[in-house]
C-alpha cells in the first residue's frame, strides 16, 4: 500500500512565523503535490513537483514556497505566516505517467491555524 | 480553464436510501474524471475513475458514467450505509498530472 505521511496533524503558529510542512511518500513516486482545502472551495493546488529539485506553481502559489531535495520528501514553506493561510493542507503523490493521469495518493492532512 | 461543478451539500440520507451527487465539467481536450472520498479525519482516497467517454467507474457499490454529451460524471449508490458518511469530491485532469477539484459534497447517512 502506498503511504503518504505528513509531519503534523495539527499545528498552531503565530503571524509572521516561518512554517515548514513536511510530506514523505514511500512508493518511489515522481510526482508530489501540495493542496490547501477550504470549505466551499474544494482543493486548490499550491505547488507540485515532478522530479527532485523541480517545482512548478499551481493555482495559488502566493505566500508559499517548496523544496524537494530527495525524491520521497516534499516540503511546503510559509515564509511569513498570515491568518489567511489558516487551512487544511494536503500532500499527495503519484507516478509519472506520460499517457494519462495516474491516481494521486493523499496524506491525512495538516490542519494549520495561524493566530 | 478546466473546472468542475458539483452539487452543493450537505446531503442527509437515511440508511438504504439512494444517493446521487451531480458533477459537471468544463474542459479543453478530453479529460479523465475522478471521484475521491474523504472520510472524517482522513485524507482523500480515490473512489473511482473513468478515462474516456461512456466508461463506467465502479467501486464499493458506487458508480459513475462518463457522459461526454452532457459533460457529466454523476456519482450514484443504490443503498447507502452509515459508513458512507464522508465528503465526496469530483475531479478532472487533462493529461498534465494536475487535478482540478469540485467544492466537495458532504454526505451524512443516518441509521
Amino acid at each position: 500500500d502506498v503511504k503518504v505521511t505528513q509531519s503534523s496533524r495539527y499545528l498552531v503558529k503565530r503571524t509572521g512565523e516561518k512554517v515548514f510542512l513536511e510530506c514523505v511518500q514511500d512508493m518511489d513516486h515522481e510526482n508530489m503535490f501540495w493542496y490547501r482545502q477550504d470549505p466551499g472551495l474544494g482543493l486548490r493546488l499550491i505547488y507540485f513537483s515532478y522530479d527532485v529539485k523541480m517545482k512548478e506553481k499551481g493555482d495559488i502559489p502566493e505566500g508559499y514556497s517548496v523544496s524537494r531535495e530527495k525524491k520521497e520528501r516534499f516540503s511546503l514553506i510559509l515564509e511569513s505566516a498570515s491568518t489567511n493561510q489558516t487551512s487544511m493542507y494536503l500532500c499527495a503523490s503519484s507516478l509519472l505517467d506520460l499517457t494519462s493521469t495516474d491516481t494521486q495518493y493523499f496524506g491525512p492532512g495538516t490542519r494549520l491555524t495561524v493566530l | 480553464g478546466d473546472s468542475v461543478t458539483q452539487m452543493e451539500g450537505p446531503v442527509t440520507l437515511s440508511e438504504e436510501a439512494f444517493l446521487t451527487i451531480n458533477c459537471t465539467y468544463t474542459a479543453t481536450g478530453y479529460p479523465s474524471l475522478f471521484w475521491y472520498v474523504q472520510y472524517p479525519g482522513e485524507g482523500l482516497q480515490l473512489l473511482l475513475k473513468a478515462t474516456k467517454a461512456d466508461d463506467k467507474g465502479s467501486n464499493k457499490g458506487f458508480e459513475a458514467t462518463y457522459r461526454k454529451e452532457t459533460t457529466s460524471f454523476h456519482l450514484e449508490k443504490g443503498s447507502v450505509q452509515v459508513s458512507d458518511s464522508a465528503v465526496y469530491f469530483c475531479a478532472l485532469s487533462v493529461f498534465d498530472y494536475k487535478l482540478s477539484f469540485g467544492a466537495g459534497t458532504t454526505v451524512t447517512v443516518r441509521a
